[in-house]
């Protein structure tokens, strides 16, 4: 089945820097990729996606990159703000099922 | 609105006393999952139906089983709950038309299971 690596699993930033999330996967058959933010109590909740014929997707001030031959992909949040603090979960899809993979999650924290 | 709605969002039961945890969804969606999250971690999927077919996970314990009896609603049944099954059970929905189509998740808020 797929493997899903996240790193780092904390990361603290300043009010206004960017912050990075990296994943990587293993199985080369996935092709969806989506990112998902989740509240402390709260439900997942997807913040972006991008499939496996995209490099790149941006949405304001989220954006995430796929590199299919080296099997990662990130996540960046540029302007960080504090209710941005969270934890950002990564899942993998694969193209021939149905299921998602997640990653261990990176609980972010933005300093005001 | 269209949702997942999970009942309930708080379950408490004894050891080894069979508890069922529902799910229903106003999505249409054609796939639904079973997630089991502990604190700190990633949602793990136990299985997941794609209509009527059920798929389940190869590490997903034999205590954990599934029904789907229509479209809308989809239950988790645990037969004799152990201490470590003291977790949030959350549920998805997605819609996937094709191989190229892969949709995105929709979680419930989930039930937090507690084991006396």
């Amino acid at each position: 089945g797929e493997n899903v690596e996240q790193h780092p699993s904390t990361l603290s930033v300043q009010e206004g820097d960017s912050a990075v999330i990296k994943c990587t996967y293993s199985d080369s058959a996935s092709n969806y990729f989506p990112w998902y933010k989740q509240e402390l109590g709260k439900r997942p909740q997807l913040i972006i996606d991008i499939r496996s014929n995209v490099g790149e997707k941006k949405d304001q001030r989220i954006a995430v990159t796929l590199n299919k031959t080296a099997k990662h992909f990130s996540l960046h949040i540029t302007e960080t703000q504090p209710e941005d603090s969270a934890v950002y979960f990564c899942a993998a899809s694969p193209l021939a099922g149905n299921q998602f993979y997640f990653g261990t999650g990176t609980s972010l924290t933005v300093i005001p | 609105d269209a949702m997942v709605i999970q009942n309930p969002r708080y379950q408490v039961t004894q050891f080894g006393k069979p508890v069922t945890l529902s799910c229903s969804q106003t999505l249409n969606h054609n796939v639904m999952y079973w997630y089991q999250q502990k604190s700190s971690q990633a949602p793990k999927l136990l299985f997941h139906y794609y209509d009527k077919d059920f798929n389940n996970e190869a590490d997903t314990p034999d205590n954990f089983q599934s029904r789907r009896p229509n479209t809308s609603f989809c239950f988790l049944d645990i037969r004799s709950p152990g201490l470590g099954d003291a977790a949030m059970y959350l549920c998805a929905t997605s819609s996937r038309q094709g191989a190229w189509n892969n949709q995105p998740q929709h979680f419930g808020d989930g039930t937090r299971l507690s084991i006396l």
